[in-house]
């Protein structure tokens, strides 16, 4: 079945490291994003690409880094300038951005990402 | 600056009961506004409304928007206790998703 795929689940991380989530799909689309989602908060747009070796800052890049180096996979790294990172991390995928971003986002199962 | 407020932010209610969400908001360039609900994991998504006073209907779910007061409206009729969950609004605005803080839907049996 198509999907999208995040790993890990879960993943602590020590001050002053770099991490690394990890986001694939099967769907064939064109557009990925990455939100971080906080309790009682919606969720937060840190990167998005349209196309493979192109992508664009969200509202909440800093301390966040990507790579579209493949059209399926989209790799979001938590570097140790994101001064508050633990969150609930998504990754998502569109078919593309025709007409904006008027089309449904399909959602993988996200990574809690937590500072030991 | 673009928003998208929902309430309540959270509810509690019985099995049976009809439930009925808000979503209002205030942007730039409306395009379109989702229905989203999410499970403790991936959001999973509900409707895409467009035009004003066209209902979607899904089961016993169903929503409608109405563009000239800025608001939709997630309604659950029967509820059950499958239902619980965190409902997401979220507004494309400008070619990009604002997302409401979310509604938590608690079903007790």
């Amino acid at each position: 079945d198509g999907g999208i795929t995040q790993s890990p689940k879960y993943l602590f991380r020590k001050e002053g490291q770099n991490v690394t989530l990890s986001c694939e799909q099967n769907l064939n689309h064109d557009a990925m994003y990455w939100y971080r989602q906080d309790p009682g908060q919606g969720l937060r747009l840190i990167y998005y690409s349209q196309i493979v070796n192109d992508f664009q800052k969200g509202d909440i890049a800093e301390g966040y880094s990507v790579s579209r180096e493949k059209k399926e996979s989209f790799p979001l790294t938590v570097t140790s300038a994101q001064k508050n990172p633990t969150a609930f991390y998504l990754c998502a995928s569109s078919i593309d951005r025709s007409g904006g971003f008027n089309q449904p986002q399909h959602f993988g199962d996200g990574t809690r990402l937590s500072i030991l | 600056e673009d928003k998208v407020v929902q309430s309540p932010l959270s509810l509690v209610v019985h099995e049976g009961d009809t439930v009925t969400l808000n979503c209002s908001y205030e942007v730039t360039n409306f395009r379109s506004l989702l229905w989203y609900k999410q499970e403790k994991k991936a959001p999973t998504f509900l409707f895409m409304l467009t035009s004003s006073g066209i209902e979607k209907k899904s089961g016993r779910l169903s929503s409608i928007l109405d563009k000239k007061e800025l608001f939709s409206i997630l309604n659950i009729t029967a509820t059950q206790t499958g239902d619980s969950a965190i409902y997401l609004c979220a507004v494309d605005s400008n070619y990009q998703l604002i997302w409401g803080a979310g509604t938590k839907l608690i079903i007790k049996p």
